[in-house]
């Protein structure tokens, strides 16, 4: 089975402290994901990786940066967290193939105070 | 601008009453479509590809379909533990190879 493991399951942070979202997959897979989740908004992309040391803004990369130093682990970070940054935060991966599937996380959920 | 649409919002079963769940999109291309289910405070979980309009994919008691506009998930005499958030998600042509829309997803009550 895949397994996509994210470092937390909850976190509480204060408004400008730096952040660091770990997520760690098995299964050698080329792509990773960082979403974010919000109700009414459904899951939105932030950054994605297709090989190590590569990097790809998605849909809201604003206030975020990633990192990824190893095949198997896509870190995100949050430079200077605010309030709007909570969230339910979702890592997943898959494979370079063109019938690829993500395979998601169990999520964080990151709360900002 | 890509945008993906999923009806109902929310939706109520009784257990055994059939039902579909409807995913529309507007997209440039379409290069596959993903059906997740999401249970509460957990990631989503996937359920079926489809890639031509006419296909179909059965698990149990979904099945899904898909037309040149349109997937539904048909739910067939569903159980209290179908509850969950079923996400829909399009994979366009062009871009980032990997790049999904997600729709918003609609939440399933199947009560007993």
């Amino acid at each position: 089975d895949v397994k996509v493991t994210q470092s937390s399951r909850y976190l509480v942070k204060r408004t400008g402290e730096k952040v660091f979202l770990e997520c760690v997959q098995d299964m050698d897979h080329e792509n990773m994901f960082w979403y974010r989740q919000d109700p009414g908004l459904g899951l939105r992309l932030i950054y994605f990786s297709y090989d190590v040391k590569m990097k790809e803004k998605g849909d809201i990369p604003e206030g975020y940066s990633v990192s990824r130093e190893k095949k198997e682990r896509f870190s995100l970070i949050l430079e200077s967290a605010s309030t709007n940054q909570t969230s339910m935060y979702l890592c997943a991966s898959s494979l370079n193939q063109p019938k690829n599937i993500q395979y998601f996380g169990a999520g964080t959920r990151l709360s900002v105070l | 601008e890509d945008q993906v649409t999923q009806s109902p919002e929310a939706l109520r079963l009784q257990e055994g009453e059939s039902s579909s769940l409807n995913c529309s999109y507007t997209v440039s291309g379409l290069r596959g479509l993903f059906w997740y289910r999401q249970d509460p405070g957990k990631g989503p979980e996937f359920l079926f590809t489809l890639y031509s309009a006419g296909e179909e994919k059965e698990k149990e008691r979904l099945k899904a379909t898909l037309t040149k506009k349109e997937s539904f998930l048909h739910i067939t005499a569903p159980k209290p533990e179908d509850s969950a958030t079923y996400l829909c998600a399009w994979r366009s042509y062009g871009g980032a190879t990997n790049k999904l829309i997600f729709g918003t997803g609609t939440l399933l009550a199947v009560q007993p």
